[in-house]
This record gives structure tokens, C-alpha cells and sequence, in this order.
């Protein structure tokens, strides 16, 4: 059972490239979500979904996009990345969304 | 949104000492859950607890709702507790949860 999946663990990009995040869990959880982690600003949601074909915007939603396809996997997309999206990313699962949360290992994210 | 403060966001604790870790927040929540991210970066999850009080070996956590406070309790602590507590909460009626800065835990030998 490896729970929820993250790749890569680390990325360096150059300012306007493009990329994404993948994020996969094997536990059939319903609600999937991607955080950002900053120094001295704790965990900042940026998306979630409650299920396949349903996702939404969180605290921090600009320059990303999310698309849920399937129970399992939520990809986090950069269309074009920027300085300030340097950052520790987070993808987390939990049953229902008002379950317990499982982290992922994370993706250390450097744009230059 | 909902407003989470932690408090202390820094304590130092010779081990064997206990502690205890605050979380308030500002509106009523169904979603409230206590986190512990090692020196590694890992996140893991400790408890699950909207309202009451749980146990899990030398921690235990009550949520008092009503009053809009968390308390995580960490007794006998270890060098492998140091790390960062965090403490996230989920507005009534929202998924999106919100977590507070964290308190920082150094435990010395």
C-alpha cells in the first residue's frame, strides 16, 4: 500500500517554462488536494477536488491549474512558472474531506 | 476565512519534560486535525478530532469547539518528537482546510 504518491521530488525550472506535478493514491480516497509550504507561512491550500471531475479553487489558486480525471490521480499543472511559485509542494488525500489527511512525500519546486 | 493561531510557535524541551501545544481559531468547524512534520519534512497525520478528546500513546488532543480551542499534549517527550506541530482546522460547511503557522519543537537530550 504505498498511499499517496508524489513525482518528482525535486524540480528546477527556468522562469516561463511549463510543468506538472504528479500526484497519485491507492487508497480510494474521494478528496484530493495540493498545498504550498513557504518559510514562516505554514501549509496554503492551492486546489482541491471532492471527486473525479469536480475540483476547486483554494487559498492561493493563481498560476496553477488541477484537472481530476480519475479517483486517483490529481495533477498539478504550471503553465508558466514564476520566482514566487518556488516552493515545497504538498498533495494530500483523505476519504471524504472531513477524514482524516494523508501528506505525500512532497516535490521540492526551485524556479530561476 | 478562518483565522488559526498556534501557540508558542517555538519551544525548547529537555526530554522526559511534558507539554502542551495551542490551537484557536476563529469560526465554528466540523474539520479539525493535528499534524506533525518531522526534521525530514514529512507530514504525518496525529489525530482526527472536530470535538473531544483522544489518546494515542504519549499524546492525547482535546477540542473544546464550542470555545474555539485545540490542545495537543505531548508527555515524557523524546529527541524524536522534535519537529513542527501543526494544527489545521475546516470550516463548517467548507472543505478547504486551513492550517495555522505551526509550533516549532526542539527536544534536547
Amino acid at each position: 500500500n504505498a498511499g499517496v504518491t508524489q513525482t518528482p521530488k525535486f524540480q528546477v525550472l527556468k522562469t516561463g517554462q511549463s510543468m506538472t506535478l504528479q500526484c497519485a493514491q491507492d487508497m480510494n480516497h474521494e478528496y484530493m488536494s495540493w498545498y504550498r509550504q513557504d518559510p514562516g507561512m505554514g501549509l496554503r491550500l492551492i486546489h482541491y477536488s471532492v471527486g473525479a471531475g469536480i475540483t476547486d479553487q483554494g487559498e492561493v489558486p493563481n498560476g496553477y491549474n488541477v484537472s481530476r480525471s480519475t479517483t486517483e490521480d490529481f495533477p498539478l499543472r504550471l503553465l508558466s512558472a514564476a520566482p514566487s511559485q518556488t516552493s515545497v509542494y504538498f498533495c494530500a488525500s483523505s476519504g471524504t474531506g472531513r477524514e482524516k489527511l494523508f501528506f505525500g512525500s512532497g516535490t521540492q519546486l526551485s524556479v530561476l | 476565512g478562518i483565522q488559526v493561531e498556534q501557540s508558542p510557535p517555538d519551544l525548547i524541551l529537555q526530554e522526559g519534560a511534558n507539554s502542551t501545544l495551542r490551537c484557536n481559531f476563529s469560526d465554528s468547524v466540523n474539520n479539525l486535525q493535528w499534524f506533525h512534520q518531522n526534521p525530514w519534512g514529512q507530514l504525518i497525520n496525529l489525530f482526527y478530532i472536530p470535538s473531544g478528546t483522544k489518546q494515542n500513546g504519549r499524546l492525547s488532543a482535546t477540542t473544546v469547539a464550542t470555545e474555539r480551542y485545540s490542545l495537543l499534549y505531548i508527555s515524557s517527550s523524546q529527541t524524536t518528537d522534535s519537529g513542527v506541530y501543526f494544527c489545521a482546522v475546516g470550516r463548517t460547511g467548507s472543505y478547504q482546510l486551513t492550517f495555522g503557522k505551526g509550533t516549532k519543537l526542539s527536544v534536547i537530550p
